[in-house]
């Protein structure tokens, strides 16, 4: 079965610059969550898209940007990167942003900031 | 929002039922309680989520006390594959410090 897909699988970035990371939600699933894990870390919700307009926030830094399109895939823009954002970025998706609908997660993106 | 506490570590022996327990005193009507588990180097994996009826499924069960204050992820059998951090989730978005189980051959 199809699985939520994210790019690039590692990702490695100097101080101040910039990175996008993209996400493809399993075919049908029109909701998509963000998440960053730190090292040693507890996955940390950073945003949600429902139909292509944000459904929730959670702290997800000012730098930090993200969209849905129309084809449902999301991408999480990080501008002035910070030594602490390194870290593992899972991306879920689920059919609908209920609270009883199990999400999917992706294989995450490790970002590595020097 | 409401909580959950979970040990930071359980331990089993392999072939061993397993019992993860959690507590979620603040736990409102509406919330369903879900867990999901984490593998090395993986994303978080869905394990099974319940209201207010103990649930069953392939990967495992799940009791749900009475009261909802508290419930337990039982795996009927542990195997080393199971080797993972369990988080319990009362709203799908926020993960708690979840339990590290360690299987032991």
């Amino acid at each position: 079965a199809a699985g939520v897909i994210q790019s690039p699988r590692h990702l490695i970035k100097e101080k101040r610059e910039t990175a996008t990371l993209k996400c493809y939600p399993i075919p049908r699933h029109d909701t998509v969550y963000w998440y960053q894990q730190g090292p040693g870390q507890d996955p940390q919700f950073l945003i949600s898209f429902y139909e292509k307009m944000q459904s929730d926030k959670g702290s997800i830094p000012d730098r930090f940007s993200a969209q849905q399109f129309s084809d449902y895939h999301s991408e999480l823009n990080m501008s002035s990167l910070e030594l602490g954002d390194s870290a593992l970025y899972f991306c879920a998706s689920s059919l609908n942003p209920s609270s009883t609908d199990t999400q999917y997660f992706g294989p995450g993106t490790r970002l590595t900031v020097l | 929002d409401a909580k959950t506490t979970q040990p930071n570590s359980m331990e089993s022996n392999e072939e061993e039922p397993v019992h993860l327990p959690c507590n979620h005193s603040t736990i409102s009507g509406t919330d369903y309680i879900h867990w999901y588990r984490q593998l090395p180097s993986q994303g978080p994996e869905y394990v099974i989520h319940g209201l207010t009826s103990n649930v069953n499924n392939r990967m495992a069960s799940l009791a749900i006390a009475e009261d909802r204050k508290s419930s337990t992820l039982i795996l009927h059998r542990a195997t080393l594959r199971d080797a993972a951090v369990y988080y319990c989730i009362l709203a799908s978005l926020v993960f708690g410090k979840g339990t590290r189980l360690s299987v032991i051959a």
